[in-house]
């Protein structure tokens, strides 16, 4: 079965702070896809990132990147120089073969003025 | 991407009352799926709905409770029925493009049962 950890539940930082937030997952495919998105206070789920699980090569967009290791099965993400606009629930997610998405519990990122 | 869009918004409804969401893409999508977000949870998945055939519905969910219609490729309805205060929830579809390996998600639907 897959299942995705996200062990922070909550992080507050101050803004211009670099933040990385965990994301663990679990499978036993070889084939495999980890996104990330991201849930503001509106509600609306936004996409921010697809990885396969054969390319490893780290990704930077702008003040964020991210840090694939299938070694420690992590996929973690970081926002350099946070600003008070990327407070948000970020969700970590895994989808196999089957189509379905399987999300972590979420972190809550603040990021006060 | 494609744009998807979910009716309505949100809505407040009394229990043992019936609602149905809809959710258009403005793309043709071969897949299409119904998530639920309980208050301050994550997000778990309904049902898949698929063109032509059955929706197919995850462990915990049955087609009368929450029955799903996918006429054609670009459109989808979720019912949730004989609600209770426990359906209080953010319902979203989600596509995934056929020529991508994204998946997107509606703006949602937030439902309040009283």
């Amino acid at each position: 079965a897959q299942k995705v950890t996200q062990a922070q539940t909550e992080i507050s930082v101050v803004e211009k702070e670099d933040v990385t937030l965990d994301c663990v997952y679990e499978t036993r495919d070889t084939t495999y896809y980890l996104f990330w998105y991201k849930q503001p206070p509106s509600g609306e789920l936004v996409f921010l990132i697809r990885r396969n699980s054969f390319d490893e090569q780290n990704e930077i967009s702008g003040r964020y990147s991210w840090n694939f290791q299938k070694s420690t099965s992590s996929f973690n993400f970081t926002i350099t120089a946070s600003q008070v606009v990327d407070s948000a629930v970020y969700f970590c997610a895994l989808r196999v073969w089957s189509e379905k998405l399987v999300f972590g519990k979420g972190t809550k990122l603040t990021v006060n003025p | 991407s494609a744009v998807i869009s979910q009716k309505p918004s949100r809505d407040i409804c009394q229990r043992g009352t019936s609602l149905t969401i809809q959710c258009q893409v403005d793309s043709q999508v071969t897949m299409m799926f119904w998530y639920r977000q309980q208050p301050g949870q994550s997000l778990t998945l309904i049902a898949t709905a698929n063109q032509g055939s059955e929706a197919t519905y995850e462990s915990g969910f049955v087609i009368d409770k929450f029955p799903i219609s996918r006429p054609n490729l670009t459109f989808s309805t979720l019912t949730v029925s004989n609600m209770s205060p426990e359906d209080s929830s953010i319902y979203l579809c989600s596509f995934r493009l056929a020529d991508t390996y994204e998946q997107y998600f509606g703006p949602g639907t937030r439902l309040t049962v009283t």
